[in-house]
């Protein structure tokens, strides 16, 4: 089985602009978490996504959203970057299913903001 | 509020036992988990216990639970070089809306001196 693929991989954006980043979960999974990574705050939770409908939001500002497709592919938008912003952001996938879930991370795209 | 603990450095030698310590705060956790992160990569679903069990081997890796303590441990058996790498501890509390997000300590950075 395929695993949780990210891309880009890779990205350098300037102050104000906006991105897009794309995950692609396990087959047969239901649901994307998104994390962002950074030397002083560590993993931080952005929000989960379950059957095109987001089910959880950690405590980021209005200018990080996402959203998921019918088949469960996820993106999530950066808009009016900030330096600040500069991180790995990392999604997992996972079934869904509740308690008993285990989440598998992809390998992240690394977000340069100048 | 939840918040997970680890101390943030361990050193060992090549062949010797490494044991990486984490508090927890969360006692409805259904599950604890260990992940490992190398240079430049996502996070690698080490191995994950049941919060009713005391302890949980898989090959190299012991998992130990002192649910009264709220304290976790992951020794690894044997520690080859190739274990050299970021590991982290996570809790998985019940967010709402059958949502399990994931809270991760700011990670032990775990060398092997050969």
């Amino acid at each position: 089985k395929a695993g949780v693929t990210q891309t880009p991989r890779y990205l350098i954006k300037t102050r104000g602009q906006q991105v897009t980043l794309s995950c692609s979960p396990i087959s047969g999974h239901r649901s994307v978490s998104w994390y962002q990574q950074t030397p002083g705050q560590g993993l931080q939770f952005l929000f989960e996504y379950f059957s095109e409908t987001q089910r959880n939001k950690g405590n980021f500002p209005g200018r990080f959203s996402g959203r998921q497709f019918s088949n469960s592919r996820s993106e999530m938008n950066v808009s009016t970057l900030e330096l600040g912003d500069s991180a790995l952001y990392l999604c997992a996938s996972s079934l869904g299913s509740g308690h008993t879930d285990t989440q598998y991370f992809g390998p992240g795209t690394r977000l340069t903001v100048l | 509020g939840e918040d997970v603990e680890q101390s943030l450095f361990l050193s060992v030698r090549e062949g010797d036992s490494s044991v990486i310590n984490c508090t927890y705060t969360d006692s409805s956790s259904t599950y604890l988990y260990w992940y490992k992160q190398e240079p430049g990569a996502g996070l690698q679903l080490l191995t994950y216990i049941f919060s009713n069990m005391d302890m949980k081997q898989d090959q190299r890796l012991t998992v130990l639970l002192n649910k009264k303590d709220k304290h976790l441990s992951l020794r690894i058996a044997d520690t080859q070089t190739g274990d050299s790498a970021i590991y982290f501890c996570a809790e998985s509390p019940y967010s709402g809306a059958g949502s399990y997000q994931l809270t991760f300590g700011k990670g032990t950075k775990l060398s092997v001196i050969p």
